[in-house]
């Protein structure tokens, strides 16, 4: 069975700084997906970045950024001038590729850091 | 293009009731999942519909049940309520060869 690992269960960073969460992972699997999500007080889970296993070219998007590192099955985010609305609870997530009977396409999820940004 | 919708939001039920969550993925996404967070387990992944077939099934008791209807809605059931059910049900609609996730705002269910 896959596993996801955030150690950090809190963190903080101050405006316009840079953070990086960390997130490590077990699978026996070639190919799959890693996600981050976002889940800010409202609740509502919002994709922040995705990256696919087979890309060895890490996942950009905007301020938010990752450092995925298949051998060592650690997928990392950095978030970039960091606003207030950052703060959130993230979680990374991890998805097998195909389908191949149980557990396939389920999201399995970390247990999430609470990242604050101080003004 | 609108998003996921659950239906209730919040909900409050008494222990050995049963309980139906609606949630009412974006047009044209045919595979629905269900999630359970709570503080104590986090997220953790209950089924997934496709078509209006259970493709795959969490390690929840057989009390958790759900339905896929002809138009991709989905309906999910507790049966015989515990305290321990109280948690965020979230709701995600994907199409059929994507792998992104789209949620819903969740359903806030407590027990009492």
């Amino acid at each position: 069975a896959q596993t996801v690992t955030q150690s950090q269960p809190e963190m903080s960073v101050q405006e316009a700084e840079t953070v990086t969460l960390s997130c490590t992972y077990d699978t026996s699997e070639s190919d799959y997906y890693l996600f981050w999500y976002k889940q800010p007080p409202s609740r509502q889970m919002i994709l922040v970045i995705r990256q696919e296993a087979y890309k060895q070219q890490n996942a950009t998007e905007n301020r938010f950024s990752v450092n995925f590192q298949k051998a060592a099955k650690s997928f990392s985010l950095k978030i970039s001038d960091s606003q207030l609305g950052d703060a959130a609870m993230y979680f990374c997530a991890y998805r097998r590729e195909t389908y191949s009977g149980a557990g396939s396409y389920q999201l399995t999820f970390g247990k999430g850091t609470k990242l604050s940004v101080i003004p | 293009k609108a998003g996921v919708t659950q239906t209730p939001r919040y909900l409050i039920k008494t222990r050995g009731q049963q309980v139906t969550l609606s949630c009412s993925p974006i047009s044209g996404h045919r595979s629905v999942s269900w999630y359970q967070q709570t503080p104590g387990q986090g997220l953790q992944f209950l089924f997934e519909y496709f078509s209006e077939t259970q493709r795959n099934k969490g390690n929840f008791p057989g009390r958790f049940s759900g339905r896929q209807f002809s138009n991709s809605r989905s309906e999910m059931n507790v049966s015989t309520l515990e305290l321990g059910d109280s948690a965020l049900y979230l709701c995600a609609s994907s199409l059929v060869f994507d792998y992104e996730q789209y949620f819903g705002p969740g359903t806030r269910l407590t027990v009492t």
